[in-house]
């Protein structure tokens, strides 16, 4: 069954430290995989996504995700962390089955920062 | 902002009453999605309209029900509404039915007392 887990409810990071969100996926074909930010009484923003081709994508608002097929796993990454990126991160799993679009979606991470 | 909008924001109504939410997808998508979320049930997908027609049934209850108008904005209708159908409910437009991006919008939160 298509799945996806995102093993951190909640991480804190300092204002201009690293961050990851780790995402790992169970899908039987080629995935395509999504990261949204949700915002507090926001919709979700796409941040980037990964179809095919190169294993590094860029986003929006500097992350970055890499594609490792081999541990099927899609995770975010930002080098430094500004306080605006407090929000809720969600890792979707995408695919062409049965002739419809549908996303699965991790559980979500809750990022806070700290000043 | 994504270009789907979604109305009315926020919805607040009594238990097994009926509801009906609107969403207008982005200009020159075709596929209209419907998602829930919820606390205990996260994310997840109710059904898909393309170019009019019900494309996919995900984890829909048969009190609700959807549909895709001519003009490719979407209903969503909600009947004998319980304490836990309070939820957020988004709606998601892409181009085409597959291998494409789905761009959410706002959602509109219902609140059953």
């Amino acid at each position: 069954a298509q799945s996806v887990t995102q093993p951190d409810i909640h991480i804190t990071v300092s204002e201009g430290a690293s961050l990851e969100l780790r995402c790992n996926y169970s899908y039987g074909a080629t995935p395509y995989l999504f990261w949204y930010v949700q915002s507090p009484g926001q919709g979700l923003q796409l941040l980037l996504k990964y179809f095919s081709g190169d294993t590094l994508v860029q986003g929006i608002k500097g992350f970055e995700a890499e594609f490792k097929r081999s541990q099927s796993s899609f995770n975010l990454r930002k080098p430094s962390v500004h306080w605006s990126d407090a929000a809720e991160y969600f890792c979707a799993v995408g695919g062409y089955s049965g002739g419809y679009n549908k996303l699965i979606f991790g559980a979500g991470t809750r990022l806070a920062v700290h000043p | 902002d994504s270009g789907v909008t979604q109305t009315p924001k926020h919805l607040i109504t009594a238990t097994g009453q009926r509801v009906t939410l609107r969403c207008s997808p982005r200009s020159g998508d075709l596929s209209v999605y419907w998602y829930q979320q919820s606390l205990d049930q996260g994310l997840q997908f109710l059904i898909q309209y393309y170019n009019g027609e019900e494309r996919a049934k995900g984890n829909i209850l048969e009190r609700f029900s959807a549909q895709q108008f001519p003009d490719l904005h979407s209903e969503l209708n909600l009947s004998s509404l319980e304490l836990g159908d309070s939820a957020l409910y988004f709606c998601a437009s892409s181009l085409r039915s597959h291998q494409e991006t789905q761009y959410f919008g706002p959602g509109t939160r219902l609140l059953v007392l």
